[in-house]
């Protein structure tokens, strides 16, 4: 156990909908990361937050936000879905934003649209 | 774009066996190398944090190595045991934007 948890575990919806991840880093890390993992595709990285400032962006669509809250809980809202869409969505989170710190995952939301 | 190529792509060995994989990045602009191992159903699991050329890093039977001026990382894992099997992933870090870009893994199962 990471110590990174990530709600829900499973969300299954249809094209067109929004859905809200979200996502709780260890206690003490400032930095939340979220990636994607599609089929046949590795682990691609969407966006970093630390300390409720957005740090990095990535890979993401515009039809995607995120946001990182005082309590340092992020949401990654994925909006106007396609069947594309359906993957594995991971958060990670570090003490700090720094590359050499260690990123630890959760446990992930498998996300199917149908 | 970032290139980061895991060989081979899935290996199988015997219980005792000892294997290496390799990893290959662009050796120009490099801040750090990851290791992670991800078991199925569950999440990646950090296994090194790589910076400087020669870095060499060991957990239990789980070594590496790293060579920035070639652009090539090696894990090697001595005597695989059955719990060993899983995907190995590295990750290459740039340090000009935040962001780790990961290569697709090499797939260890072990056999008793």
């Amino acid at each position: 156990d990471s110590g990174v948890t990530q709600t829900p575990k499973h969300l299954i919806t249809a094209t067109g909908q929004r859905v809200t991840l979200r996502c709780s880093p260890r206690s003490g890390d400032l930095s939340v990361y979220w990636y994607q993992q599609s089929l046949d595709q590795g682990l691609q990285f969407l966006i970093q937050y630390y300390n409720g400032e957005e740090r990095a962006k990535g890979n993401i669509l515009e039809r995607f936000s995120a946001q990182q809250f005082p309590d340092l809980h992020s949401e990654l809202n994925l909006s106007s879905l396609e069947l594309g869409d359906s993957a594995l969505y991971f958060c990670a989170s570090s003490v700090g934003p720094a590359v050499q710190e260690t990123q630890y995952f959760g446990p992930g939301t498998r996300l199917l649209v149908l | 774009i970032l290139n980061v190529e895991q060989s081979p792509q899935s290996l199988h060995v015997q219980e005792g066996d000892s294997t290496n994989f390799t990893c290959s990045f662009p050796s120009s602009n490099f801040y750090a190398l990851h290791w992670y191992r991800w078991e199925t159903a569950k999440s990646p699991e950090a296994l090194f944090v790589m910076t400087l050329n020669g870095d060499e890093k060991k957990k239990g039977r789980i070594s590496a190595t790293l060579n920035t001026k070639e652009g090539y990382s090696y894990l090697y894992i001595k005597g695989s045991q059955p719990e060993d099997s899983a995907t190995y992933l590295c990750a290459f870090h740039t340090g000009t934007a935040s962001k780790l870009t990961f290569g697709t893994g090499t797939r260890l199962q072990v056999t008793l």
